[in-house]
């Protein structure tokens, strides 16, 4: 199973909401990521987990909040977001390069963020 | 810090041509760099990993290919087909922590 999952697949929120997004991988990966994509650029980096703790922070606004419950799962929690932070928010995992060969990353689906 | 071109930005040729999409990256001290097909608003599909100690990996009419020392990575597509029409993004992982970076991709048009 090289699959990631990413729950929901469409998200509408007003700015004074608070809702979640929820991504899931059964690889036995260590590395998590989160990614963010507005319309016609690249995947930007926001957040890294390693182990289940955050190594990586790009300087990313704290009304966005990562969170890793287990080794299976990341959410990011989103509080008082902006219209301008509508865009495909992307979940990615990895192996551990040390050690080992295999270090592909694989993308989830992404989720599709209104805010309105 | 790590920056990660691709050139060209845009391309369209016809349906049975072979072309090269190109990647170029700043910072030589790389773990591995991957290419993947992203469609409009979808996910990113994984097409080639190749370590940064190999010089080329090969799937079906893809071909990668990777010079470190030069900073400079290839994708090569054989017969292309209107079907490989998406984005295609290179990606670079470092050797000092867990940062994949993009280059903006290169969007490509196969006409029927």
């Amino acid at each position: 199973d090289t699959e990631v999952t990413q729950t929901p697949k469409h998200l509408v929120m007003g700015m004074t909401n608070k809702k979640s997004l929820k991504c899931e991988q059964h690889m036995g990966h260590r590395a998590m990521y989160w990614y963010k994509q507005k319309a016609k650029k690249p995947p930007e980096l926001m957040f890294v987990y390693s182990y289940e703790k955050l190594s990586i922070n790009e300087s990313v606004p704290s009304r966005f909040s990562p969170e890793c419950p287990n080794s299976s799962l990341l959410n990011l929690h989103l509080h008082a977001l902006q219209p301008e932070d509508s865009a495909l928010y992307l979940c990615a995992s990895s192996q551990d390069f040390s050690g080992t060969v295999d270090t592909e990353a694989f993308f989830g689906q992404g989720t599709r963020l209104t805010v309105v | 810090k790590q920056e990660v071109t691709q050139i060209p930005a845009a391309l369209s040729v016809p349906e049975g041509e072979n072309l090269v999409l190109n990647c170029s990256f700043t910072d030589s001290a790389i773990y591995n760099l991957q290419w993947f097909r992203q469609d409009p608003g979808k996910g990113l599909t994984s097409l080639l990993l190749i370590q940064s100690s190999q010089r080329e990996q090969t799937s079906g009419r893809l071909n990668a290919s990777l010079d470190k020392s030069s900073g400079r990575s290839t994708l090569y597509i054989a017969a292309s087909q209107p079907g490989d029409s998406a984005t295609y993004l290179c990606a670079v992982k470092g050797d000092r922590d867990d940062k994949i970076i993009f280059g903006k991709g290169t969007r490509l048009h196969i006409l029927p």
